[in-house]
């Protein structure tokens, strides 16, 4: 058990579909990160939330991809019309304000464009 | 805009040898450096992460880090590598506590017993 729970941890879609994927950071940490990894390469970070406020954006996240973190909690990526080129594994990430522990990742969702 | 340069793609190494991985960042402010491994089908786990002090960092199972801040790098050695140390391993920076880490693009590490 990471602390960090993310659901699915896969998921097949047609291309153009929407999907959904959820992110349970650990309770006491207050900042949450989305990150985009693909075979071969280190994370990519897409966005991050302190609370329920989305701080920065990385240019990597289009029109298509939104996050939510309502009240603060869990968060939620959401990729619309999906492509083939959003075939990766999504990964979420917590910390603390003082990082004591650094930045402590979920397993993953592996999204599977089809 | 921050970046991170692991120089060694895939690096293959006989148990009991030495290890060390080279990492360069490029930002020209404070940083914060880790060290991340990933075992085959696992989540990232964190090794060891340097904030201030003393630059020579111990991480867990043995690892350990160089701070060198006049050659912007963080390298990741280990003394004697195990079978078991096979994974990926990748280097990451950020400028403030609390905002993105930079992940460099991983260094695939394969022990042979």
């Amino acid at each position: 058990d990471t602390g960090v729970s993310q659901n699915p941890r896969h998921k097949i879609t047609k291309r153009g579909q929407n999907v959904t994927f959820r992110c349970d950071p650990i309770s006491e940490h207050n900042r949450l990160y989305w990150y985009r990894q693909t075979l071969g390469q280190g994370p990519e970070f897409l966005t991050y939330f302190q609370n329920e406020a989305q701080l920065e954006k990385s240019r990597l996240l289009s029109d298509r991809f939104s996050a939510e973190r309502p009240k603060g909690s869990f968060s939620t990526l959401e990729i619309q019309r999906t492509e083939q080129g959003d075939s990766a594994m999504y990964l979420c990430a917590s910390s603390g304000q003082f990082l004591d522990y650094g930045y402590t990742f979920g397993s993953g969702t592996r999204l599977t464009v089809v | 805009a921050q970046s991170v340069s692991q120089h060694n793609h895939h690096v293959i190494l006989s148990e009991a040898a030495s290890l060390e991985l080279g990492c360069n960042y490029s930002y020209g402010g404070t940083v914060n450096l880790f060290w991340y491994v990933q075992y085959p089908g696992q989540h990232l786990q964190l090794l060891l992460k340097y904030f201030s002090g003393d630059p020579l960092v111990k991480g867990i199972k043995g690892f350990e880090a160089e701070f060198i801040k006049s050659k912007f790098s963080f390298n990741l050695r280990k003394p004697s590598v195990q079978w078991s140390d096979t994974a990926e391993y990748f280097c990451a920076v950020n400028a403030q506590a609390g905002t993105a880490l930079i992940f460099g693009k991983g260094t695939t590490l394969s022990v042979s017993s």
